[in-house]
């Protein structure tokens, strides 16, 4: 079956540490990764995207790699500060899919603490 | 600001009454709108893809005489849930596809139905 898995629901880290959230997936075809941040009530933001022939992306304090052969995601925040906690959310538009249309993993909660 | 807007961010309804949320693309036009339905830490599941000009495509288990959507504009789409019960509380998100040289997905803030 189709499945995306973050890695872990919820994780915990220091201001000023890194920050890695992983995503998995299984019987997709990806065309493109992205990943979004989601506050509490709201709606997902979209914080960046990669496409299945690209290795990373940076932007600012993020980074991203993509990795088709293992099927996995890394997303990095680096210098990680309290006003980075939320949840963020993978997803996967898919080739042949409607475009525009996403598959999205369950999230996983960051919290930074000071 | 924001690109999509969706309307009522918050909505309270009796049971076996409907509602209607809409969805709508503020700066550019959407062939394709998304609605999508997320229950307390889940992940967002795609209830339909919206059409401009044609009938919304649903996803599998999704009842489409339940939520009738209509996307009767390049800018506007609307979710109707008919005959709301408890169960229907969720919160409902939308999405529009901008099409061009670089193609974007942007999401709408969401709407929160509670039906009592």
């Amino acid at each position: 079956s189709q499945k995306i898995e973050q890695n872990s629901e919820a994780l915990n880290i220091q201001e000023g540490k890194t920050a890695t959230l992983t995503c998995n997936y299984t019987n997709y075809s990806p065309a493109y990764l992205q990943w979004y941040r989601q506050d509490p009530g709201r709606g997902p933001v979209f914080l960046l995207l990669i496409r299945e022939n690209e290795k990373e992306k940076r932007k600012e304090r993020l980074k991203v790699t993509f990795d088709t052969t293992l099927k996995q995601s890394l997303f990095h925040i680096t210098a990680s500060q309290p006003a980075d906690s939320a949840t963020y959310l993978c997803a996967l538009e898919v080739v042949g899919s409607t475009l525009g249309r996403l598959y999205f993993g369950r999230g996983t909660q960051l919290t930074v603490w000071p | 600001g924001a690109v999509v807007s969706q309307h009522p961010s918050r909505v309270i309804c009796k049971s076996g009454t409907s509602v209607k949320i809409e969805c709508r693309s503020l700066d550019f036009q959407a062939t394709t709108m998304f609605w999508y339905r997320q229950f307390p830490k889940q992940s967002l599941m795609l209830m339909a893809t919206s059409n401009e000009g044609s009938k919304a495509t649903y996803e599998q288990g999704v009842e489409k005489d339940k939520f009738l959507i209509n996307h009767a504009s390049l800018t506007l789409s609307t979710l109707t849930v008919t005959s709301a019960h408890p169960e229907d509380s969720s919160f409902y998100i939308c999405s529009a596809f901008r099409q061009g040289v670089r193609n974007t997905i942007y999401f709408g803030e969401g709407s929160w139905l509670t039906v009592v």
